[in-house]
């Protein structure tokens, strides 16, 4: 394990349907992201927290919506999605002076939307 | 906009070579750029940071350059192993900003 825990790991979901995704980090990094990873196309950068406080948000769905409660969870809720969104749906988190250092990815959550 | 090109998707080479990666970025200058591996399944795992003012950085078997002139850079790891294949991805970054991330090179190492 890398230090940052997803789960479920696979989630099949109707398009109806209303899921959450959950990230969770206990390494005292400060900030904390989602990326979409689909077939041939790079990581997609979705939402950025930064000490709790979303800090970017790039032109994503409303049906994508992103929780931060605290400094060591992160949420993506999830409902009436569309088959185009299923995808590999990775956290990330960096610590303070995160230019400095890598980000810490999870496992991922393989999404399939039916 | 930014744009990240990874020029190879595929590149397989044979055990013991040099695999050499190339990472070229338009339209921004970004202040480091980062590597990172990515095996099937799984998130991808930071493996190095270069910063603008360095020309190379090493690490082990892996060895970084940054060319801010070329706007480029090259990701080497020599003597390579089967266990080396995986895609790795770049991330030429401004500071301050969240990583945007190339497409990936996909090595696969034959023995």
């Amino acid at each position: 394990e890398t230090g940052v825990t997803q789960t479920p790991r696979h989630l099949v979901m109707g398009m109806t349907n209303k899921k959450s995704l959950k990230c969770e980090q206990h390494l005292g990094h400060n900030a904390m992201y989602w990326y979409k990873q689909s077939a041939k196309k790079p990581l997609e950068l979705m939402f950025v927290y930064s000490l709790e406080e979303r800090v970017e948000n790039n032109s994503v769905p409303s049906r994508f919506s992103p929780e931060c409660p605290n400094s060591s969870h992160l949420f993506l809720h999830l409902h009436t999605l569309q088959p185009e969104d299923s995808a590999l749906y990775l956290c990330a988190s960096s610590p303070p002076g995160s230019d400095n250092y890598g980000y810490t990815f999870g496992s991922g959550t393989r999404l399939t939307v039916v | 906009s930014q744009k990240i090109e990874q020029n190879s998707e595929a590149l397989n080479i044979q055990e013991g070579k040099t695999a050499t990666l190339t990472c070229n970025y338009t339209n921004y200058s970004p202040a480091y750029l980062q590597w990172y591996r990515q095996d099937p399944g799984r998130g991808p795992v930071f493996l190095l940071l270069i910063r603008e003012n360095e020309k190379e950085k090493r690490k082990e078997r892996l060895k970084v350059t940054f060319d801010t002139t070329l706007k480029q850079s090259l990701f080497h790891i020599t003597a390579s192993q089967p266990a080396d294949s995986a895609t790795y991805l770049c991330a030429p970054a401004r500071a301050g900003t969240a990583l945007i991330f190339g497409k990936g090179t996909t090595l696969s190492v034959s023995s």
